[in-house]
């Protein structure tokens, strides 16, 4: 079972890019077992899945929000990481960085406890 | 993609079972056995519960089963207990090579 932590600021500007890390314990990065996801929710509403990430291979995003999106990973600090770009108010949410079996694909077994992203003036 | 389709609330009481809905289409539910299902307490980060549409993660109750029929997915829960008061949601792998997740439903145990 792994930890996740996700990490960055609670409160962005509108127009501005969005940056958040997903710290990652009890294996590596780039073990060949997992991908890694990132969720939203908006306060009070549903879950809205953001991407996933294989290291070393493809990435996966929502539509709605793929030109907007930037995954990346720091083998050095065990962390992947999301940019969201042009912000607005309906991207304020709790966002979630979560873990998954590659032999189990497309479910989430490990989540980060979240942070809450407010996107205001 | 459009949200799968869920009962916004669902009761019951201790001891029976519930059953929750998860209607999709033949591009996501229909389609494949990639069907999901997470339970979420307030203030918390959702837990799997039910993975490719009947399989349950190590640790989870055997009181949570999974199952399909055509474009929707189900999840029972039997012998409810307090515990089990929480929002869930479903999740499934499209054909678009994404996810998308159910607008979810609040159990509540009388």
């Amino acid at each position: 079972q792994l930890q996740l932590q996700e990490s960055g600021p609670g409160l962005v500007k509108p127009s501005e890019t969005l940056s958040l890390a997903c710290s990652v314990s009890g294996d590596s990065i780039s073990s060949s077992s997992y991908y890694w996801g990132w969720i939203r929710q908006p306060p009070g509403r549903g879950l809205e899945w953001i991407a996933n990430l294989y290291y070393g291979g493809t990435s996966y995003y929502n539509p709605s929000l793929k030109s907007r999106v930037t995954l990346s990973v720091n083998t050095s600090k065990n962390q992947f990481s999301l940019k969201l770009s042009s912000v607005t108010a309906a991207d304020t949410a709790v966002y979630y960085c979560a873990s998954g079996l590659r032999i189990t694909p497309w479910a989430l077994g490990d989540w980060g406890q979240g942070t809450l992203v407010t996107v205001s003036s | 993609q459009s949200a799968l389709t869920q009962p916004a609330s669902v009761s019951g009481s201790p001891g029976q079972s519930i059953t929750i809905s998860c209607t999709g289409t033949s591009s996501d539910v229909g389609g494949y056995d990639y069907v999901s299902w997470y339970q979420q307490h307030p203030g918390k980060a959702p837990k799997l519960m039910i993975y490719e549409v009947a399989h349950r993660p190590s640790g989870v109750s055997n009181r949570f089963s999974g199952s399909k029929s055509g474009k929707t997915a189900s999840l029972t829960i039997s012998g409810l207990q307090a515990e089990d008061e929480a929002d869930y949601f479903c999740s499934s792998y499209t054909s678009s090579a994404t996810v998308v997740f159910g607008g979810g439903t609040r159990l509540t145990v009388l």
